[in-house]
């Protein structure tokens, strides 16, 4: 079955930008979109936003200033940068699939485990 | 942006007990809500979407209603491993999450 599972610096230094990769294994990138969570220590989900395979993406309007996904096809990953990082960014990041391939949703039914980003100097 | 609000924000209850968690949103959104169980240290697990759809695997103590503006999950018989925090989420426009109801052990 499809698995994701997400990459990258666990400690990001103020001003700087975040770089997350999520890999998705076990099945195909293409026709679904992809989706970034996160959730600081103790507190609720916020959706970040979410790209489809052909790059077309859409981001949480709070976000989208400084967020950018990107989606390599051929090594089934995707990406997330969070420009302009603050404490405030700390925060468990997830990675997870739209349940409804092709554009729909119904939820998001494959997440990754999630990976703890620290932001400090 | 759709603000997503669920009641009661903690629970308590007793294995075997009913129990309904609400969510509202700050406008239609149809049927578009699903709901999460999350348990700690662990990624979000999907229960129901569409508001009352199933997901599956998921066992049928769990159900969803509602549509429009306010919705529930119910869990008709409280498990052991139901004790966890439940969210819902909105995915008319854009997606946005609840705040969370944790249900704990009365």
């Amino acid at each position: 079955q499809v698995q994701l599972q997400e990459s990258g610096p666990g400690l990001v230094k103020p001003s700087e930008s975040l770089s997350l990769t999520c890999t998705v294994s076990g099945g195909s990138i293409s026709l679904y979109f992809w989706n970034w969570i996160r959730q600081p220590a103790g507190k609720g989900l916020e959706w970040i936003g979410r790209i489809y395979s052909s790059g077309s993406a859409n981001y949480n309007p709070s976000l989208k200033s400084r967020v950018t996904m990107s989606v390599d096809t051929s090594k089934n990953q995707f990406s997330l940068k969070l420009s302009s990082v603050t404490a405030a960014d700390t925060a468990v990041y997830y990675c997870a699939r739209d349940k409804v391939p092709r554009g729909g949703s119904d939820g998001m039914d494959v997440w990754g485990q999630g990976t703890t980003v620290t932001v400090s100097s | 942006d759709i603000q997503m609000t669920q009641s009661p924000s903690t629970l308590s209850a007793s294995v075997g007990d009913r129990v309904t968690i609400t969510c509202r949103a700050s406008q239609s959104i149809s049927i578009w809500l699903a709901w999460y169980q999350q348990k700690p240290g662990k990624a979000p697990k999907l229960l129901i979407y569409k508001a009352s759809s199933l997901e599956s695997g998921v066992p049928s103590r769990f159900s969803g209603s509602g549509s429009g503006t306010e919705f529930t999950l119910t869990i008709s018989s409280l498990q052991p491993d139901d004790f966890a925090t439940y969210y819902c989420q909105q995915y008319n426009s854009y997606w946005t999450f609840g705040q969370g109801t944790k249900v704990e052990i009365k």
